[in-house]
């Protein structure tokens, strides 16, 4: 069964702290791994994405791996800022026959960001 | 404003009504979809259209209705609520639905069902 597993649940940490947020999945065929960034009452906003053959990829504070043999992703935060609290969302593509990738969503890492 | 948008932002409806949540986005892109988003789950696709008059099923169907005759809007209908389909609900779209294509999300419409 296609599954995508996020920890912590739940995350606090000091303005300012660094954090690193974990993704586990068993999805075949893979095709991408995505991070998205959902604010509260608004919908999810692409950080990364990540094919098979990148390891590492930045966009600003964030910095994302993927290990795609041991099928683990991190989303690491640097110096974060109160507006980094949000819902932090892993998602991976898989690639079916025809057209349409199935994007498979985790349940999420709720960051909260305290002064 | 450019982007992809929702109407309404919440609506509280009754069992049994039939209800309308609207997306409309301004990309003309080819895809869009339907999404609810529950506690302890991830966002679980109920449809997608690939274009204009082509719509599917995806894993959470039932219940729902959807039409696409502009490539702009993408309306889902709960053609008798239930409060199983109390949820959050956000539309996307994207150029194609391809392996490298990023999906824009709008802002979600919170329905409850009483």
């Amino acid at each position: 069964k296609n599954q995508v597993e996020q920890s912590p649940q739940s995350l606090i940490i000091l303005e300012g702290k660094n954090c690193t947020l974990q993704c586990n999945y068993t999805v075949s065929p893979f095709s991408n791994l995505r991070w998205y960034k959902q604010d509260t009452g608004r919908g999810p906003v692409s950080l990364t994405i990540m094919t098979f053959s990148e390891n590492t990829k930045s966009n600003g504070r964030y910095t994302a791996t993927l290990d795609a043999d041991t099928k683990q992703s991190s989303l690491h935060i640097t110096a974060s800022q109160l507006s980094d609290s949000a819902s932090y969302i892993c998602v991976v593509s898989a690639r079916y026959g025809g057209a349409t990738n199935k994007l498979i969503f985790g349940t999420g890492t709720l960051l909260a960001v305290q002064p | 404003d450019a982007g992809i948008t929702q109407s309404p932002r919440y609506k509280i409806t009754e069992t049994g009504r039939q209800v309308t949540l609207m997306c409309h986005q301004t990309w003309s892109h080819s895809y869009m979809f339907w999404y609810r988003q529950d506690l302890g789950h991830g966002l679980r696709l109920i449809y997608y259209s690939a274009a204009a008059d082509i719509t599917d099923k995806g894993e959470v169907p039932d219940g729902y209705v959807v039409s696409r005759s502009k490539t702009e809007n993408f309306p889902l209908t709960l053609e008798s609520a239930t409060r199983s389909q109390t949820s959050v609900y956000f539309c996307a779209s994207s150029e194609s639905g391809g392996w490298n294509t990023e999906a824009f999300f709008g802002q979600g419409t919170r329905l409850t069902v009483v």
